[in-house]
């Protein structure tokens, strides 16, 4: 059981390039999500998605962009890296919504932009 | 928005007991859940309250209430290997899908 799987585990990127971190569970998941951790400052939801065609922003979406074509696939595009960009990047997904469900979350992508 | 606190650091000894405190502001409260985290690694889930009272499971246990704000994580006969980051979140059905929002994290350091 693979549960959710992240890719790449580490990436070096140069201001200015843009990235795809790739996001996939095999738990039949219908809510998937993306953080961003930065040293002192918790988990921070950038995008997640409700069921496949469905995303929405959380509380620091600029700079990045989503999409959900299938239930299984939910991948992080950078388009223009920036410096501040630069953190560990964690997704994690939940069956839905209901208030005792736990979300799983992947092995966390670590990002530095030079 | 959220407003999720708990203490940035704390040390505890090796055997001893230590509870971590966690206070939060929410307006659709659905849930508190707390979260262990080791250095370089994903957080693994602990503890889940949605109805005051204590939940203890093993040497950990979890405390909520909710017109307080206010939960605690407890944790008994310290290991070495507790020496982590422990993150208490909250589901929130006013916000953002009813998606988790961390708090900054208690980085737990145990000593012998």
């Amino acid at each position: 059981n693979a549960g959710v799987t992240q890719t790449p585990k580490f990436q070096v990127l140069k201001t200015g390039q843009s990235m795809t971190l790739q996001c996939a569970q095999d738990m039949n998941h219908e809510y998937m999500s993306w953080y961003r951790q930065d040293p002192g400052m918790g988990l921070r939801l950038i995008h997640y998605s409700v069921g496949a065609g469905i995303t929405d922003q959380g509380e620091v979406p600029n700079g990045y962009n989503v999409s959900r074509s299938t239930t299984e696939d939910f991948p992080l595009r950078l388009l223009s890296a920036a410096p501040s960009q630069t953190s560990v990047y964690f997704c994690a997904s939940t069956i839905d919504s209901s208030s005792g469900n736990t979300i799983y979350f992947g092995e966390g992508s670590w990002l530095t932009v030079v | 928005g959220q407003n999720i606190d708990q203490p940035t650091e704390m040390t505890a000894t090796e055997g001893a007991i230590v509870q971590i405190n966690c206070t939060y502001q929410t307006s659709g409260f659905n849930g508190l859940f707390w979260y262990q985290q080791h250095a370089g690694e994903a957080p693994t889930f602990l503890s889940y309250n949605v109805l005051d009272g204590l939940e203890e499971k093993g040497r950990f246990s979890s405390f909520l209430s909710r017109s307080k704000g206010y939960s605690y994580l407890l944790l008994k006969e310290l290991q070495m290997k507790d020496s982590a980051s422990y993150l208490c979140a909250v589901r929130d059905r006013d916000n953002a899908g009813n998606m988790l929002t961390f708090g900054g994290g208690t980085r737990l350091m145990v000593k012998p």
